[in-house]
């Protein structure tokens, strides 16, 4: 499984676009990117996930680069709910052997 | 609410001792994941199952032991508990395991060991 580099925090203003980072250098044509995130000690949540193009839903939208090395979480407008720890994963869309591995997240901080 | 339950929330127990903790996965879902989450750690995966078959392990110790059950439910066994495995120990859910999906994860079961 590739490997994702993430800062280890970052704060955001209410009200702005929060934009988190994910390095995935070594990121196989078959893998997707995901996105959870997970609020104080709460389970994980899934966000959103994308293998080449830029994707959106109604919590979120992934912005991947064209060689596919690194890719942004955007949150359109943080709220305070939102500060939470966002993990960037990186899987093979198929291949029977399952081993997702979460790294230690980025914690985000939106300050009021 | 994801539709994951685990039970129970909260165990307390003494070092030697063993334990079982208990996941229902959403309706549908065949894959159930465990991962074991310590202070101020990342989540680690320790093993996953598909409709009653082990298909992959993490870093899951020898003294822990997991299975799924023809209903389903799974349940993680600890055993010869240390100090150390004092952790939030999650449980997750997906459709299928041949291709990756999202997964839906429980609200954790808090396990002390004193």
């Amino acid at each position: 499984d590739a490997k994702t580099t993430q800062p280890t925090s970052m704060d955001c203003a209410e009200g702005r676009a929060a934009n988190l980072p994910c390095n995935h250098s070594t990121i196989s044509g078959n893998e997707y990117v995901y996105w959870y995130r997970q609020i104080h000690s709460q389970g994980p949540q899934y966000i959103i996930h994308g293998l080449k193009n830029n994707e959106t839903n109604e919590m979120a939208s992934l912005i991947i680069t064209e060689d596919r090395k690194s890719s942004t979480l955007i949150l359109p407008h943080a709220t305070l709910r939102d500060t939470a720890v966002y993990y960037c994963i990186v899987t093979p869309s198929s291949g029977g052997y399952q081993k997702v591995t979460f790294g230690t997240g980025t914690k985000l901080q939106v300050i009021p | 609410d994801s539709g994951v339950t685990q039970t129970p929330k909260h165990l307390i127990t003494a070092t030697g001792q063993r334990v079982t903790l208990r996941c229902s996965p959403r309706s549908g879902d065949l894959s159930v994941y465990w991962y074991q989450q310590s202070l101020d750690q990342g989540l680690q995966f320790l093993i996953q199952y598909y409709n009653g078959e082990e298909r992959a392990k993490g870093n899951i110790l020898e003294r822990f032991s997991a299975q799924q059950f023809p209903d389903l439910h799974s349940e993680l066994n600890l055993s010869s508990l240390e100090l150390g495995d004092s952790a939030l120990y999650f449980c997750a859910s997906s459709v299928a395991t041949s291709a990756y999906n999202e997964q839906f994860f429980g609200p954790g079961t808090r396990l002390t060991v004193l």
